[in-house]
């Protein structure tokens, strides 16, 4: 079936520093979303990303849609310790109409 | 909006014994998603329901487990008998129309099987 990747699985950085998360497919993509899971907590929808190349933009978070529809990222720059949690993609496909989520990158932050 | 309603928050239960997750979606929304949570096996989809109809239980892990929609309102998974590996977080969410929608997670059921 098929596969979402999320790399890295864990991130560990200082507050101030900048993070990236990605998520890559085996097959192309007509849509990707972004959740977030606060420990604890449960996922909360962040964005949903379309079109070829597409970028959007939540204050620090920065979301990439690449151009072969196969791969996205999530850029936070300057995190902060509210931005621990579990960030995860999930991928819709085309030929069956399949979504899945990938494993989630946790990032934690050093104050 | 109350958003997505699980019951019970926590449940902790014996071996064996059968355990009733239950969930109410948001009101108008027409899917409806069962997910499992663990530390190994990350998010999980169960099962899958649209217009109150099962449309993908191929998550469903084996007989023991089983889910029903009865009505727009209100749906449920069972897990008969259960085993301590069936231990995590049990996730519903409900969106507007199909599951390619934003998903609206409810605050999870922690169970724990002894």
């Amino acid at each position: 079936g098929q596969q979402v990747m999320q790399i890295p699985q864990y991130q560990h950085v200082q507050e101030g520093e900048d993070f990236t998360t990605y998520c890559n497919s085996s097959t192309t993509l007509s849509n990707i979303q972004w959740y977030k899971q606060r420990p604890g907590g449960h996922p909360v929808f962040l964005i949903q990303l379309v079109k070829s190349g597409e970028v959007k933009k939540q204050k620090r978070l920065t979301f990439q849609f690449g151009e072969a529809k196969k791969n996205s990222s999530l850029h936070i720059t300057a995190t902060q310790t509210t931005d621990v949690g579990t960030y995860f993609c999930a991928g819709e496909t085309y030929n069956n109409n399949d979504m899945r989520f990938g494993a989630g990158t946790r990032l934690t932050v050093k104050p | 909006d109350a958003g997505v309603i699980q019951s019970p928050r926590h449940e902790v239960t014996e071996m064996g014994q059968e355990v009733t997750l239950r969930c109410k979606p948001i009101s108008g929304h027409n899917s409806l998603f069962w997910y499992r949570q663990t530390m190994m096996r990350g998010l999980e989809l169960l099962i899958y329901f649209n217009n109150n109809v099962p449309i993908d239980d191929s998550g469903m892990p084996e007989d023991r487990f089983s889910a029903k929609m009865p009505n727009a309102s209100f749906s449920t998974l069972k897990i008969q008998p259960s085993e301590p590996r069936d231990s995590a977080v049990y996730f519903c969410a409900s969106s507007f129309v199909q599951w390619t929608d934003t998903q609206y997670f409810g605050p999870g059921t922690r169970l724990t099987v002894l």
